[in-house]
C-alpha cells in the first residue's frame, strides 16, 4: 500500500513536502516514482528514483525546484516542493515500480494521491 | 525524447468493442501499459506488458501491440467501463523514463 499526505494551501512561491508512506512490499528494492494531475487534465510523470538513488530525474516543468528523495530504513518517499506556481496545482500520487531500472517498468499500486493548491 | 499519442475521445454503446489506441514510431518494438482512471480515483493497472492482465481484471479487457500502434480492447463493454485511459512507456535510456499518453475518454 502507498499513502501520501503533506498536500494543503500554498501561496505562489512557498513550499511543501509530498511523503509517501510504503507497506507490503520491499520499498528498498524499488524504483519509485511522482505523478501529478492537474484538475481536469491528464496524468503527468513529475520525478523517478531508483532504489540507491543512481538514477533520479524529473520532468522539464518541475527541474530545478522539486526535489525527489527516499528514506529506505522507513519505507518512505518524499517530493519537496519550493517555489511553487500557480500550475502547480493538481493532486500528486506516488507509485511503485514494477522491476529494475532496465526492464519494461510498468506501475502498480499508486497511491490514493494527495492535493496540492497553488492560490494567493 | 520518445513521445506517445492518444485519441481524446472513444465513444461506444453498451455490450460493444470499445478500441483505444497509442501511437508512437515504432511502438511494437517497446512494451506498452495502460491504466484505468474513474473519476475522483487514483490510476488502476489494467494491461501490462502490451497484454497481460493483473489478477482482478476482467478477461473482456485485452491489448495488442504492433508497428505504430498499441491498442487496449474492451469488449462486451459495461456502464462501469466508463473511465480515461492512459497508455505508458518505459524508457531506461531517457531523462525522462516515464512516458505517458495524453489519456482517452471512454464513454459509454
Amino acid at each position: 500500500q502507498l499513502m501520501e499526505s503533506g498536500g494543503g494551501l500554498v501561496k505562489p512561491g512557498g513550499s511543501l513536502r509530498l511523503s509517501c508512506a510504503v507497506s507490503g512490499f520491499s520499498f528498498s528494492d524499488t524504483i519509485m516514482i511522482w505523478v501529478r494531475q492537474a484538475p481536469g487534465r491528464g496524468l503527468e510523470w513529475v520525478s523517478s528514483i531508483s532504489p540507491t538513488t543512481r538514477y533520479v530525474h524529473y520532468a522539464d516543468s518541475v527541474k530545478g525546484r522539486f526535489s525527489i528523495s527516499r528514506d529506505n530504513a522507513n519505507n518512505s518517499l518524499y517530493l519537496q516542493m519550493d517555489s511553487l506556481r500557480d500550475d502547480d496545482t493538481g493532486t500528486y500520487y506516488c507509485a511503485r515500480a514494477s522491476g529494475d531500472w532496465y526492464a519494461d517498468n510498468w506501475f502498480d499500486p499508486w497511491g490514493q494521491g494527495t492535493l496540492v493548491t497553488v492560490s494567493s | 525524447s520518445y513521445e506517445v499519442t492518444q485519441s481524446p475521445s472513444v465513444s461506444v454503446a453498451p455490450g460493444k468493442t470499445a478500441r483505444i489506441t497509442c501511437g508512437g514510431r515504432n511502438i511494437g518494438g517497446r512494451s506498452v501499459h495502460w491504466y484505468q482512471q474513474k473519476p475522483g480515483q487514483a490510476p488502476v493497472l489494467v494491461i501490462y506488458l502490451d497484454k497481460e492482465r493483473p489478477s482482478g481484471i476482467p478477461e473482456r479487457f485485452s491489448g495488442s501491440n504492433s508497428d505504430n500502434t498499441a491498442t487496449l480492447v474492451i469488449s462486451r463493454v459495461e456502464a462501469g467501463d466508463e473511465a480515461d485511459y492512459y497508455c505508458q512507456v518505459w524508457d531506461s535510456s531517457s531523462v525522462h523514463p516515464v512516458i505517458l499518453g495524453g489519456g482517452t475518454k471512454l464513454t459509454v
